[in-house]
């Protein structure tokens, strides 16, 4: 059964500062892995997509990931209320018929306090 | 509006029902994925179609759900005799065909069923 596992949170930061999500795998076959963003009552957001070990950068977001330790985080830099969602952190493999469903967490909810 | 369409937004039904969901993917892609999300929960795969062919409905219950995305219009989510424990938000996402586990999923705006 392939899981993946984050903080259920609440995470509470004040405004400008870091939020950094966290999320663990345990399929180590793995190739994709996605961060998405998920507004209360409304459908998940694509925020970040990374493939290989390391950083990715994309404005505030920043994602790592390290497949030796199955790991794959968030930070968001300078926090904003408008940040303040349910993250979902997602990973993906080949499996049957070449089926690439995402596996999800239960989401880290964050809390930016003006 | 080239994002993926999901409708109805909303649907209520009674218990023994049929509840039809439609999602039309996004423009080029061919791919769709359904999932869903009980409250409070996390996002749960069900099923991944592609056009006339059911890929993988691994995530699918046994019994009272099917689904279909036929060569000419929007891909279905039936659910007879619905129960109180279908009430969920189920989300519809498309991708194109990439292979290698590449692919990104663009989800749309989900149907949120409630039975009573």
């Amino acid at each position: 059964q392939k899981e993946v596992e984050q903080n259920s949170g609440p995470l509470s930061v004040p405004e400008g500062a870091i939020a950094s999500l966290n999320c663990t795998y345990s399929d180590r076959g793995s190739q994709s892995f996605f961060w998405y963003r998920q507004y209360s009552g409304k459908s998940p957001e694509l925020i970040m997509s990374i493939y290989s070990n390391g950083d990715k950068e994309d404005g505030r977001f920043t994602a790592q990931l390290n497949k030796a330790s199955q790991y794959v985080s968030l930070l968001i830099r300078d926090s904003q209320p408008s940040d303040s969602a349910t993250y979902l952190c997602a990973v993906n493999g080949i499996t049957q018929g070449g089926s690439e469903k995402l596996v999800f967490g239960k989401g880290t909810k964050l809390t930016v306090n003006p | 509006n080239a994002g993926v369409m999901q409708n109805p937004r909303h649907l209520v039904r009674r218990r023994g029902q049929e509840a039809r969901l439609r999602c039309s993917p996004m423009k080029g892609h061919s791919h769709v994925y359904w999932y869903r999300q009980l409250p409070e929960e996390g996002l749960k795969f069900m099923v991944y179609l592609q056009k006339e062919n059911i890929i993988d409905e691994s995530g699918m219950p046994k019994e009272r759900f099917s689904a279909e995305f036929p060569k000419e219009g929007p891909s279905i989510l039936r659910i007879q005799q619905v129960v109180r424990g279908d009430s969920a938000a189920y989300f519809c996402a498309s991708s194109t065909s990439m292979t290698g586990g590449m692919e990104t999923q663009y989800f749309g705006p989900g149907t949120r069923l409630l039975v009573l």
